[in-house]
Parts: structure tokens; sequence; C-alpha cells
């Protein structure tokens, strides 16, 4: 039963390039949330996502990022234009049902993101 | 709506007990703890739901008190595999609010 799966593991850009992070949640999920974490920090939510559709993007910033989750394949999370700042390893998580005060989520081994 | 954890880091010897605390300054219904080994995503511990609900996972306990606002994640004679840093989490509408996390390490 796989869990969470993220790739790649580890991306680098240069600065102006695009990032491409991939998450396929469990099996029977769908519900994604993706989050990102700086090195010595917490988990900062980013986006919540089901099926073809945005829920909550509250976390994201206004330009150069977008997310997907369409009806077939992964979710994707673009970065456009990468900057330094972008650093950060990116986490998604997946979840059966949309109420988390009483269910876990479940986490991928995260994308970590370099730019040069 | 962050959760704000304390301390910020603890060193114990294999054995020895700790205490790990989560405070909200708004209501809090339920609290997750997670753990995550560095460079490793967070592991699911504990969900605590409101009503005081104490829960268990191997010698790792948590409490819940709601008037309070806040948790506590108990670890009781530490082994060197409770090293990582513990994140409490909130949940809001469509997001958990992770705390600023908790370094600990335990050594021979």
């Amino acid at each position: 039963n796989a869990g969470v799966m993220q790739n790649p593991r580890h991306l680098v850009r240069r600065r102006g390039q695009e990032a491409r992070l991939r998450c396929s949640p469990m099996k029977g999920h769908s519900h994604v949330y993706w989050y990102r974490q700086l090195p010595e920090e917490g988990l900062k939510f980013m986006v919540y996502l089901q099926k073809e559709n945005i829920i909550d993007e509250s976390g994201m910033p206004k330009e150069r990022f977008s997310a997907e989750f369409p009806k077939e394949g992964p979710s994707i999370l673009r970065i456009q234009q990468v900057v330094r700042g972008d650093s950060a390893a990116y986490f998604c998580a997946s979840s059966p049902l949309p109420e988390l005060s009483n269910q876990p989520q479940h986490f991928g081994d995260g994308t970590r993101l370099s730019i040069l | 709506q962050q959760p704000v954890q304390s301390p910020q880091a603890v060193i114990l010897r294999e054995g020895e007990d700790a205490v790990i605390n989560c405070s909200s300054s708004k209501a809090l219904y339920s609290v997750h703890w997670y753990r995550q080994k560095h460079g490793e995503a967070p592991v699911f511990l504990m969900i605590l739901l409101k009503g005081g609900e104490q829960k268990g996972h191997e010698k790792i306990s948590a409490s819940f008190n709601e008037k309070k606002q806040q948790s506590s994640l108990y670890l009781t004679a530490s082994q060197l595999s409770y090293s990582g840093t513990y994140f409490c989490g909130t949940a809001g509408a469509n997001n958990l609010f992770f705390g600023t996390g908790t370094r600990l390490t335990v050594i021979p």
C-alpha cells in the first residue's frame, strides 16, 4: 500500500527557470495539501486541492506559484521564474476526507528545491 | 494562528523523560502531533480531541486541555530513536497550522 509519493526528491534550478514538483496521494485519498518548509522552521501551508479544484490557496504567493490536481495524474506545484528565496523543502500531504480535526494527514518525503 | 511550542530544543540521555508543550491563542478543537527526522517526512504520532482525552503511542503520550488551549506531549524512558523535531498542529478550515517545533536529541 504505497504512501504519498513525491518526485523528484531533489531538484536544482537556476534563477529564472521553472520548477515542477509532483505529488501522488495515497490510494483512496482525494484531498491534497502542499506545505513549504524552510531550514530549521516549521511547515507552512500553501494550498489545498481536491480533484480538479483548488479549495484554498491562501498560503500561496500571489505571483509565480500555481498548483493543480487534474482528474488523471498527480498534483503539480509549479514555480515559474524561480528565485533564491524559493529554496526550501516542499511537502505534499493527503487525506481521505476533508475534516482535519479528527484524522491525520499523510506526508510524502518531500522535494528539496535548490536555486543556484 | 501558528501555535507556539516550548521548549525550542532539549537534550536527553537515554531513559530520561521530557515534556513538550503546545499553546494556541485560538480555541482548540483538536491537536495533532508529528515527529520529523532530519531530511525526512513528518510522521503522524497522534490526534488529541476536545475533551481532555489522553492518548498514547508506545512510551509517548499526550494530553489536551481545551480550557488552557494547550497540549503537552510526554516522552518517557526516551530511546535514541526518539530524536527528531516534534511539531504540534492545530486544524484550520482547510489545513493544519504547525507549531514552531521542538528539537529533541537523545544521547547514549
